[in-house]
């Protein structure tokens, strides 16, 4: 497996743009997370989904910040508009409800650098 | 609510010393898993490792030593005979997993720097 797969890895934008990041998780992983991490606040969860469903959205900071799972196998992160202060590495990550499984965890992407200029 | 305390924010050895990174931990739920990642200067999450809270068992990987003692909602990690290629920031995480809820707390990181 390709392992959770974010792009793009480096977004530069101005402010006031929009911006759309994208995470592809692992086949047959039924959570998704997205996080960002920043020097202030560390690694925030902003939603998870369960089955392309969200599920809690109480750390997506405010109305600028969506985020969608049309399917099983892709979800995105919009920030629109969106600010400097919005200037992080958004993290996905992928989990599977079956704990039994040996190597049951968390699998993170390789993250997305935004900065918003 | 689940609360992740990593009380070292950075730590400086020379190689080949061991460290202990300290990790305590919160939860009111009887079932949870801890984990530890290391997210070297290239920025990605590495999993090193993950304990449910029924499995008091210390591990051994290698140079890797965990230390799981619920009696102080504690999950240590040392690294013996520490490396350069162990610099890194280390995060100490806890996912609670019941009421339905698959959030994973991490705690804010400990800095580690291996010095030649």
């Amino acid at each position: 497996d390709a392992g959770v797969i974010q792009s793009p890895r480096h977004e530069v934008t101005e402010m006031g743009q929009e911006v759309t990041l994208r995470c592809k998780p692992i086949s047959g992983h039924d959570y998704l997370f997205w996080y960002r991490q920043t020097m202030m606040r560390g690694l925030e969860l902003l939603i998870y989904f369960n089955n392309n469903v969200p599920i809690d959205d109480s750390g997506m900071p405010e109305d600028r910040f969506s985020a969608k799972m049309p399917n099983a196998s892709f979800s995105t992160l919009k920030i629109q508009p969106s600010e400097p202060r919005d200037s992080a590495v958004y993290f996905c990550a992928s989990s599977s409800l079956d704990r039994s499984i040996l190597n049951y965890g968390y699998t993170f992407g390789s993250g997305t650098r935004l900065t918003v200029v | 609510a689940q609360k992740v305390t990593q009380a070292q924010t950075e730590i400086s050895v020379v190689e080949k010393e061991d460290v202990t990174l300290d990790c305590v931990y919160e939860t009111r739920d009887t079932t949870y898993y801890l984990f530890w990642y290391k997210q070297p200067p290239s920025g990605e999450l590495v999993f090193l490792i993950r304990r449910n809270s029924f499995d008091e068992q210390n591990e051994i990987s290698g140079r890797y030593s965990w230390n799981f003692q619920k009696s102080t909602s504690s999950f240590n990690f040392t690294i013996t005979a520490s490396q350069v290629v162990d610099s890194a920031v280390y995060f100490c995480a806890l996912s609670e997993h019941q009421g339905g809820s698959e959030k994973l707390v991490f705690g804010k990181g400990t800095k580690l720097t291996v010095n030649p």
